[in-house]
């Protein structure tokens, strides 16, 4: 079965620098991945997802994400963290084919901006 | 504009007493699925439909049921809701595309007490 982990569970960075978030997956066959945000008392919105092709993919608010096969790891990094990027992020991988497209999210990384 | 609701978004409920949280989306879309979220276990599949009449169990279905009786519509339905289902829950919708799906989309979540 497929498996999602997110080693980090809380990140703290000062506004403006620089943020990678780590997540690592566990599935045989090629994944569809995903970046997830969760903003307080929010549901959540897709920041990026990556089917195939180019590995380095982009998405909202700035984040990119690069999907690299040989580590398992789809690591989330933006150049430049804003103090309203402070929320929580889930990746996630879909189970590809069969009669479900279920989601495994990892256990999230709490990010904190410090002003 | 594309969304998926849910009704209600607070709920405080007693043990025992039956319930049901609503889901509606507006984009025609065949998927739709249910999801737990509790604090450490990330986010966790419910049930799942693929189309009308056609539902299946997810990761943790116990307690609940489900039903699809139109496209736009998914129901969660707890007949006997315990303590333990005291949780934050979303419901999510995708189209299909060739043996998987696109974006999911979420609702803002339906967060139950049980007491």
């Amino acid at each position: 079965a497929q498996s999602v982990t997110q080693p980090d569970i809380h990140i703290t960075v000062s506004e403006g620098a620089s943020l990678e978030l780590r997540c690592n997956y566990s599935y045989g066959a090629t994944p569809y991945l995903f970046w997830y945000v969760q903003s307080p008392g929010q549901g959540l919105q897709l920041l990026l997802k990556y089917f195939s092709g180019d590995t380095l993919v982009q998405g909202i608010k700035g984040f990119e994400a690069e999907f690299k096969r040989s580590q398992s790891s789809f690591n989330l990094r933006k150049p430049s963290v804003h103090w309203s990027d402070a929320a929580e992020y889930f990746c996630a991988v879909e189970k590809s084919g069969g009669s479900n497209y279920k989601l495994t999210f990892g256990k999230g990384t709490l990010l904190t901006v410090n002003p | 504009e594309a969304q998926v609701t849910q009704n209600p978004r607070y709920l405080i409920t007693v043990t025992g007493k039956k319930l049901t949280v609503t889901c509606s989306q507006n984009m025609n879309h065949e998927y739709m699925s249910w999801y737990r979220q509790d604090p450490g276990l990330g986010l966790r599949q419910i049930y799942y439909s693929m189309n009308v009449e056609v539902t299946d169990k997810g990761d943790v279905p116990e307690g609940y049921k489900v039903s699809r009786k139109e496209k736009r519509n998914f129901p969660l339905i707890l007949e006997s809701p315990s303590p333990n289902q005291t949780s934050l829950y979303f419901c999510a919708s995708s189209p299909h595309l060739a043996g998987r799906t696109d974006t999911q989309y979420f609702g803002p979540g339906t967060r139950l007490t049980v007491l």
